[in-house]
């Protein structure tokens, strides 16, 4: 069964917009942490942030905040003022807290701003 | 501090081939993972370790695939033989529970074909 869904293959936006990115996952650990990365066409994998399950408030780095709604197993990515560098593949990822510890990625979305 | 090394980058081979794929991870990082990447599957994890010891193999697709971490410094993942369907890019990534958010760290990738 997939544990993490992003149900958007891909979205265009204009620069300058806000742009969230959805993403929902499945555990009945108390205690998991979440993650988004981006992938440009380069290929590499860049973490942009992270949010734990216990973590009171939502995280923000810079340009990019997530959206935790924890009854609702949500984990949605805000990128504010978008820029033509955004553009991008981004998946989320979930950590469970069990003993075992094991990452893994939903199908991500791929993300073109409009000039 | 250098981040996490993949080798080779790109890799040509014909069916039948013996692929061996080789990742140092971050010095002090006491998890290494194993991914794969393809457009259709995304990014799947294939194996885990926790202070070189494997975790949980159960993506590992086929008794094909192998892999091992000798050491902390240093893990292979081995494709015996190859087929035309491991075509992909295959991340090593790692990460430590001892500090910061415990987020992976990817090597660049290998990418794989198998003709």
């Amino acid at each position: 069964a997939q544990k993490i869904t992003q149900t958007q293959p891909g979205m265009f936006v204009q620069e300058k917009e806000a742009v969230t990115l959805d993403c929902t996952y499945d555990t009945s650990d108390p205690s998991y942490g979440l993650f988004w990365y981006k992938q440009p066409s380069s290929g590499e994998m860049i973490f942009l942030i992270y949010q734990g399950s216990y973590d009171q408030q939502n995280a923000t780095e810079g340009r990019y905040s997530l959206n935790f709604q924890k009854a609702r197993k949500s984990a949605n990515l805000v990128i504010s003022a978008s820029q033509l560098g955004d553009s991008a593949m981004y998946f989320c990822a979930m950590r469970e807290g069990n003993r075992d510890d094991k990452i893994i990625f939903g199908k991500g979305t791929r993300l073109h701003i409009l000039p | 501090d250098a981040g996490v090394i993949q080798s080779p980058r790109h890799e040509v081979t014909e069916m039948g081939q013996e692929v061996t794929l080789r990742c140092k991870p971050i010095s002090g990082h006491d998890y290494l993972f194993w991914y794969r990447q393809t457009m259709m599957r995304g990014l799947e994890l294939l194996i885990y370790f926790n202070n070189n010891v494997p975790i949980d193999d159960s993506g590992m697709p086929e008794d094909r695939f192998s892999a091992k971490m000798p050491n902390a410094s240093f893990s292979t993942l081995k494709i015996q033989p190859s087929e035309p369907r491991d075509s992909a890019v295959y991340f090593c990534a790692s990460r430590t529970t001892r500090q910061g958010t415990g987020e992976l760290f990817f090597g660049e990738g290998s990418r794989l074909t198998v003709l």
